[in-house]
């Protein structure tokens, strides 16, 4: 069974940090892209970032571009997001989720076929 | 930037089909996948590559894509559709994984 677990998230001060995790389990973690998505009142779904399965390719929306890192550790099967310069407008309820397989390995139309339940971000002074 | 458009809500009587459109320029030429989100619970793929629909997810769903419009249909509607329904492309341009507004769906 394909399981995403979603962790780190919290209440922090305006400019601050957080560094999310998501624990995969169930598939071949090494062999997919991972995506992070974020739910907002404003926006509704907004993709964040896309971290290919070498760790080589990382994209992002230019919302966050410069403050925000994607990551993973396919020893430990893990996909992180490093969120820096923390502002209001990022608080939100962040998703981890799968890309679906793709045999070319560039998977760019690809849905994202498996979601965890979510970690919750709130920056606030 | 690629903006997808949706209706900010749809409501049916129960055993009644509803239709939710995303709408943008030539969305025809893309990939269209569908999700499902209801509140406290993980996003469910409903239906991918325009009109595939994923093991598990009933026949009820189906999806088309052409020209401006793409559209995601569920024939008979059950209280257990009530949700959000968001349709999401990869934009070329941008290199951007973009999401429509998405639509409350209300089952009456």
């Amino acid at each position: 069974e394909v399981r995403l677990v979603e962790s780190g998230g919290g209440l922090v001060q305006p400019g601050g940090s957080l560094r999310l995790s998501c624990e995969a389990s169930g598939f071949s973690f090494g062999a997919h892209w991972m995506t992070w998505v974020r739910q907002t009142p404003r926006k509704g779904l907004e993709w964040v970032a896309n971290i290919n399965q070498y760790g080589s390719e990382k994209y992002y929306v230019d919302s966050v571009k410069g403050r925000f890192t994607i990551s993973r550790d396919d020893a430990k099967n893990l996909v992180f997001l490093q969120m820096n310069s923390l502002s209001a407008e990022d608080s939100g309820l962040y998703f981890c989720a799968r890309v679906e397989f793709c045999s070319s390995g560039n998977c760019y139309s690809e849905a994202f076929d498996y979601w965890g339940l979510g970690t919750q971000v709130t920056v606030s002074s | 930037s690629y903006d997808l458009n949706q209706p900010p809500s749809v409501s049916v009587t129960p055993g009644e089909p509803a239709s939710i459109t995303c709408r943008e320029n030539i969305i025809g030429r893309k990939t269209v996948h569908w999700y499902q989100h209801r509140p406290g619970h993980a996003p469910v793929l409903v239906i991918s590559y325009d009109s595939d629909r994923p093991s598990g997810i009933p026949e009820r769903f189906s999806g088309s894509n052409s020209g401006n419009t793409a559209t995601l249909t569920i024939s008979r509607v059950e209280a257990g559709d009530e949700a959000d329904y968001y349709c999401q492309v990869w934009d070329l341009d941008s290199d951007h994984w973009v999401f429509g507004g998405g639509t409350k769906l209300t089952v009456l």
